[in-house]
């Protein structure tokens, strides 16, 4: 079974718009994190923001917030105010267990592309 | 903030060259890197976790002794493609965790694309 689910291959939005970007996970562990990545063409990956499973509130980065839904295992990225520089693919990633020596698993990633 | 270095950008070679790609942690230590490759429009497939000072652990499917990996220090991890042939070409990216806490993030270097001709 896929641990990290992005159902939206592609999304576009106007400028100035907000956005939401999906992702469910799959673990059994009580412990993990959530990270969402921004990946430009140039290929470069840009961390955006962490939702720790323990945490009660949900994270916010600037334009960047996450709702967290812990029940529904989801945790999806939320972009105010888009601008023309946030298009590029976005990855929801997850790791399991405490620490951060152990590997984050990618979704499949969404594109996003903003429209002028 | 946390910096991961990775060289080259982007390497093209002749098939049957071997190619050496670095990944330097600039101003931390990390005793766990991480490399990754992906192919177009794809999502990152981790390879493989490189640890300091002991060998490598590698995801099932890929050829130890084609992607060799080295982490000889706190602050670098080496990624070899030995003998590289077509179907090698990618993008290949390094990342290494920023600190200890759960709440880090890991931190990528710039990746590396590879065409093998």
């Amino acid at each position: 079974a896929q641990k990290i689910t992005q159902t939206q291959p592609g999304m576009f939005v106007q400028e100035k718009e907000a956005v939401t970007l999906d992702c469910t996970y799959d673990t059994s562990d009580p412990s993990y994190g959530l990270f969402w990545y921004k990946q430009p063409s140039s290929g470069e990956m840009i961390f955006l923001i962490y939702q720790g499973s323990y945490d009660q509130q949900n994270a916010t980065e600037g334009r960047y917030s996450l709702n967290f839904q812990k029940a529904r295992k989801s945790a999806n990225l939320v972009i105010s105010a888009s601008q023309l520089g946030d298009s590029a693919m976005y990855f929801c990633a997850m790791r399991e267990g405490g620490g951060s020596a152990r590997q984050l698993t990618f979704g499949s990633g969404t594109q996003l592309t903003v429209l002028p | 903030g946390a910096v991961v270095s990775q060289h080259p950008s982007w390497v093209i070679c002749k098939s049957g060259t071997s190619v050496k790609i670095e990944c330097r942690s600039l101003d931390f230590q990390a005793t766990t890197m991480f490399w990754y490759r992906q192919f177009p429009k794809q999502s990152l497939m981790l390879m493989a976790t490189s640890n300091e000072g002991s060998k490598a652990t590698y995801e099932q499917g890929v050829e130890k002794d084609k992607f060799l990996i080295n982490h000889a220090s706190l602050t670098l991890s080496t990624l070899t493609v030995t003998s590289a042939h077509p179907e090698d070409s990618s993008f290949y990216i390094c990342s290494a965790n920023g600190g200890r806490d759960s709440n880090q993030p890991q931190h990528f270097g710039d990746g590396t694309r590879l065409s093998i001709l």
